[in-house]
């Protein structure tokens, strides 16, 4: 969906590097969150954000932090990297106002390739 | 939040109707089903979504029994196109109810000619 964009596209980086993986949403969506795919594994989510003071922890956030620079923004740091977290990333965004919030759907950003030897 | 159980793998030939199943036993009052689409190197895309009974759109039919431990994706004559990985949620996402939100494995459809 190029109404959410993720940066890099592709990365491959060292054990110990700090990385930041970029999603910017052109939505208008106070919601945003950040997932990865390991292959079999399907999507978990990592982080979540509600609105730009709300941010949860996922199934899986250790290792990560997020930060919610605007309504449009939600980056995605790994402050030491390591191997196991060789992963797709992917961002999503949701927009639960002015309907029944039970039903919110994600619109998903094309995904980050992360490749840490 | 539900998880839910859906098979692996499936195949189909172009033209027929594909019916994909998900169990969700412990799916809440408040939960809804949804599905969404994922195909190589992209992200996931919503399919339909539904609380009970029939849900129809353009692109599939959601069938959700009485007691909702179960739903399943129909796709009327699928192409080649429909090749993908599709994943079944249940949950609600209201803030207070928001604590995981499982997309589980995903069942792999390959579409053969």
């Amino acid at each position: 969906d190029a109404d959410v964009t993720q940066t890099p596209r592709n990365r491959i980086t060292k054990t110990g590097k700090r990385i930041m993986l970029e999603c910017s949403q052109t939505k208008g969506h106070d919601r945003m969150y950040w997932y990865r795919q390991d292959p079999g594994l399907g999507l978990r989510l990592i982080y979540y954000s509600f609105d730009v003071k709300d941010i949860n922890k996922g199934e899986i956030s250790d290792g990560y932090s997020v930060s919610r620079q605007a309504q449009a923004k939600f980056s995605l740091s790994l402050e030491s990297a390591i191997p196991n977290q060789t992963a797709l990333y992917f961002c999503a965004t949701s927009d639960a106002s002015g309907r029944d919030i039970s039903t919110d759907t994600q619109y998903f950003g094309p995904g980050t390739r992360l490749t840490v030897l | 939040l539900a998880k839910t159980t859906q098979p692996i793998s499936m195949d189909s030939y172009e033209g027929q109707e594909v019916n994909i199943t998900c169990s969700h036993n412990n799916i809440a009052t408040n939960d809804y089903i949804t599905w969404y689409q994922q195909f190589p190197s992209q992200g996931p895309r919503f399919i339909i979504q539904g609380y009970k009974t029939k849900v129809t759109n353009e692109v599939a039919s959601l069938f959700i029994p009485a007691d909702r431990k179960s739903s399943t994706l129909s796709l009327p004559r699928v192409s080649l196109s429909d090749t993908a990985v599709y994943y079944c949620l249940v949950g609600d996402m209201r803030r207070r109810n928001f604590n995981k939100f499982y997309f589980g494995s995903g069942t792999k459809l390959n579409v053969k000619p």
